[in-house]
Order: structure tokens, then sequence, then C-alpha cells
């Protein structure tokens, strides 16, 4: 089974800190993304890699950068933490689609919720 | 770029059938429908995924008009434990990126 960790399940940040987000595949994907959750507005794309030290912004990057050194694991930090950024945060993998024709499924880790204060 | 819309909310019977539909009318030709299940607290959850026929698995069945442009998941005997949000899901312009929409948050009453 293809597993994907975050580094917290839950978090607590103050206003300005540098706030850094991991997450892990074991499964040898060249995708990953991170994604954020809010209540009625559903999961929205923060970035994405489709391979080491490669990154696409997504529709909501501003605030945030990622930084994929190693296939396996993708890290989303935030800078300098503010309290419009206190959301579900939730990684996922998949491998390269290969295709419109080809199914393709992501594989999502369990969330970190970060409240920053 | 294709986009989904689904009902915000459904109530379903517990031990009874849960449909719930998408419309997905801006799907290109040979692009997939997913869909995935999100439980309160976890992160989302394959359930099925289908082209033009209809799908069956263990957990749902898949059922996609012909013109492709909607699609309802059935949950043939749901239980409390499909209480839950459920994302129909398709490939932004067929590349890496998923639109997941905001869901229908499907509760199943004992």
């Amino acid at each position: 089974d293809v597993k994907v960790t975050q580094s917290s399940r839950y978090l607590v940040k103050r206003t300005g800190e540098k706030v850094f987000l991991e997450c892990v595949q074991d499964m040898d994907h060249e995708n990953m993304f991170w994604y954020r959750q809010d209540p009625g507005l559903g999961l929205r794309l923060i970035y994405f890699s489709y391979d080491v030290k490669m990154k696409e912004k997504g529709d909501i990057p501003e605030g945030y950068s990622v930084s994929r050194e190693k296939k396996e694991r993708f890290s989303l930090i935030l800078e300098s933490a503010s309290t419009n950024q206190t959301s579900m945060y939730l990684c996922a993998s998949s491998l390269w689609p290969g295709g419109t024709s080809v199914p393709y499924e992501q594989y999502f880790g369990p969330g970190t919720r970060l409240t920053v204060t | 770029d294709a986009k989904t819309t689904q009902p915000p909310s459904m109530d379903c019977a517990e031990g009874r059938a849960a449909n719930l539909p998408c419309n997905h009318s801006t799907i290109s030709g040979n692009e997939y429908v997913y869909w995935y299940r999100q439980i309160h607290s976890q992160g989302p959850q394959y359930i099925i995924h289908g082209l033009k026929n209809n799908e069956t698995n263990e957990m749902a069945s898949l059922i996609i008009t012909e013109d492709r442009k909607s699609s309802t998941l059935i949950l043939p005997h749901a239980t409390l434990r499909d209480t839950a949000v459920y994302y129909c899901i398709v490939r932004v312009d067929g590349g890496n990126q998923f639109y997941f929409g905001t869901g229908t948050s499907l509760t199943v009453i004992p």
C-alpha cells in the first residue's frame, strides 16, 4: 500500500514564525502536491512538484514556498505565518499521469491542522 | 478547463442506496472521472473511476451518462461509516492537477 505521511497532525504557531510542513511518500512517485482545505472552499492546490527540484504553482501559492530535494520528500514552507493561513494542509503523491486516457490516482496523507495565533 | 458541480449536501437512510450526482459537462473526450471521499479529519480516499462504461468495485458503483456530461456514484447499502464528503473529480486540462470542487456532504441517518 502507498503510504503518505505528514510530520504533524496538529500544529500551533505564532504570527510571523517560519513554519515547515513535511510530507514523505514511500512509493517512488514522481508527483507530489500540497493542498489546503477550508470550510466551504474545498481543496485548493498550493504547489505541486513533478520531479526533484521542480515545482509548479497551483491556484493559491501566495505566502508559501516549497522544497523538493529528494524524490520522497516534499516540504511546504510558510516564510512568515499569518492568521489567514490557519487551515488543514493535505499532501498527496501520484505517479506521472502518462496522458489523459490513463487512469490517475492521487494518494493523500492524513493532513496537518495548522493554527496560527 | 473541466470542472465539476455537485449538490452541497445529501441525507440517506442507513441501509438504503445513496445516489450522489455530479455534472462535468466540459470534460474532454478521453478524460476519466474520479470519485474520492473524505471522512472527517482524514485525507481524501480514492473510491472509483470511470471513462465511458459503468464501473463497480467493492466500495461503490459509478454510472456515467452516454454523453459523459454527468455521472452518479452509488453506495448500494449506505452505513453510518459512509458519512463523509464525496468529491467528483476530473483532471485540469489533462495535466497533473485534480479539480476537487467543494464536494457533497453525505449524512447517513440511522
